[in-house]
């Protein structure tokens, strides 16, 4: 089974805080991203790596950086965390088969990060 | 730019169909896809058509796609309260190996 896994369902942090997500996945794949999820807005793009130590800035990446230091692992950091971070954080990884479709450019999910900033 | 629409609630009766629409605006999209996520859960791909399909078919699942339209809909035949959850439709623009989302249908179940 693949498997995505984010450290923490849930998270609480104080405004100002630095902030780390984590997520580990298994299958040796190289695109990893990271969502955030908010209602009625859907999934918003922050970053996206497609290989280690890369990266590309998605639809929101102010106010977020990440790290790609491993294949397996992506990394986001909230710098100094605010109130409008408070959100659901989707991390997601799937094949790099650039100009292949359809099911090999699956993404597969972790089970999300709920993040609250007091 | 590149945009994915559908509506936010759908309410259907347990045991009725339900058809949650999506509209795009990338007509070099090849593949279009439906995600689930279930409460406190992480998406999962349901199903997926390829743009030169008009209908795809597997067991209560029925996807429809009219690319003339840009429109695509997924039918889910008896409805139960296992499939509350909220669907997003995506699509896989040619330019890239990024998938554009929609914003979700919440699927609510009523007795």
């Amino acid at each position: 089974d693949v498997k995505v896994t984010q450290s923490s369902r849930y998270l609480v942090k104080r405004t100002g805080e630095k902030v780390f997500l984590e997520c580990v996945q298994d299958m040796d794949h190289e695109n990893m991203f990271w969502y955030r999820q908010d209602p009625g807005l859907g999934l918003r793009l922050i970053y996206f790596s497609y290989d280690v130590k890369m990266k590309e800035k998605g639809d929101i990446p102010e106010g977020y950086s990440v790290s790609r230091e491993k294949k397996e692992r992506f990394s986001l950091i909230l710098e100094s965390a605010s109130t409008n971070q408070t959100s659901m954080y989707l991390c997601a990884s799937s094949f790099n088969l650039q100009g292949a479709r359809g099911i090999n450019t699956e993404a597969f999910f972790g089970q999300g990060t709920r993040l609250t900033v007091v | 730019g590149e945009d994915v629409e559908q509506s936010l609630f759908l309410s259907v009766r347990e045991g009725d169909s339900s058809v949650i629409n999506c509209t795009y605006t990338d007509s070099s999209s090849t593949y279009l896809y439906w995600y689930k996520q279930e409460p406190g859960a992480g998406l999962q791909l349901l199903t997926y058509i390829f743009s030169n399909m008009d209908m795809k078919q597997d067991q209560r699942l029925t996807v429809l796609l009219n690319k003339k339209d840009k429109h695509l809909s997924l039918r889910i035949a008896d409805t139960q309260t296992g499939d509350s959850a909220i669907y997003f439709c995506a699509e896989n623009p040619d330019s890239n190996y990024q998938l554009i989302w929609g914003a979700g249908t919440k699927l609510i179940i009523k007795p």
